[in-house]
């Protein structure tokens, strides 16, 4: 397994703010996402976070909105743009460590609040 | 476009009554499936894959291609089984995508 830590744990934004959430893996990873779960949904996928290249973003989700960065295998950035109530939501990172199973572990999560 | 369904937003079950979560996927490819559980003020972890045909916390699940299922069963529900569940289905990419999830609530 990974340890993975994500930072805040929770904020609470004025509309119209950013932030940016940092996601920390305690070993090298090839592959990082980053997932939404809003208020009593499901986890959506966001984005995958490629190292050295620019983020895959999923259908409804864009890059100006929710820019990505993976400066080196064990770190990735989540920013939420421009914020609105609509965005809160939880934010989760998760890393697929390549096994066998191709399973992923999932961080904390960062409860977001917008205003 | 693959897609995860679980039918079955809240299981209210009896201490030790058998539990029975139900998941169904549509998906092209060959699935990889997998079950997540979420404990109150946890995050997020794996329970089960599909893969490995193991038993995990009196947990199984058994891959039905033909009905397109993935159901999670526990013959004996304990109340730290009170959690939400989701299924979840890998895709090209290593992709994870989850269906709606499904709150258990074991009453004593």
């Amino acid at each position: 397994s990974a340890v993975i830590s994500q930072k805040p744990s929770r904020d609470i934004c004025q509309r119209g703010t950013s932030l940016t959430i940092q996601c920390q893996v305690d070993s090298q990873v090839t592959m990082m996402f980053w997932y939404r779960q809003q208020p009593g949904q499901s986890l959506t996928l966001i984005a995958t976070a490629n190292q050295g290249s620019e983020a895959t973003y999923e259908s409804g989700f864009v890059i100006d909105k929710f820019p990505i960065s993976r400066p080196n295998l064990t770190f990735s950035t989540l920013t939420v743009s421009n914020m609105s109530p609509e965005d809160s939501s939880i934010y989760l990172c998760s890393v697929d460590l390549g096994t066998q199973y191709n399973e992923q572990f999932f961080g904390p999560g960062t409860r977001l609040t917008v205003l | 476009a693959q897609r995860v369904t679980q039918p079955e937003k809240l299981l209210s079950v009896f201490k030790g009554a058998p539990v029975e979560l139900k998941c169904n996927y549509s998906y092209s490819g060959s699935p990889e499936l997998f079950w997540y559980v979420q404990y109150s003020r946890q995050r997020l972890q794996l329970l089960l894959r599909h893969i490995s045909r193991e038993s995990i916390k009196g947990f199984t699940a058994d891959l039905n291609k033909g009905e397109t299922s993935f159901h999670l069963k526990k013959p004996f529900a304990q109340e730290e089984d009170s959690a939400m569940y989701y299924c979840a289905l890998r895709a090209a990419g290593n992709k994870l995508t989850f269906g709606g999830g499904t709150r258990v609530l074991v009453k004593p």
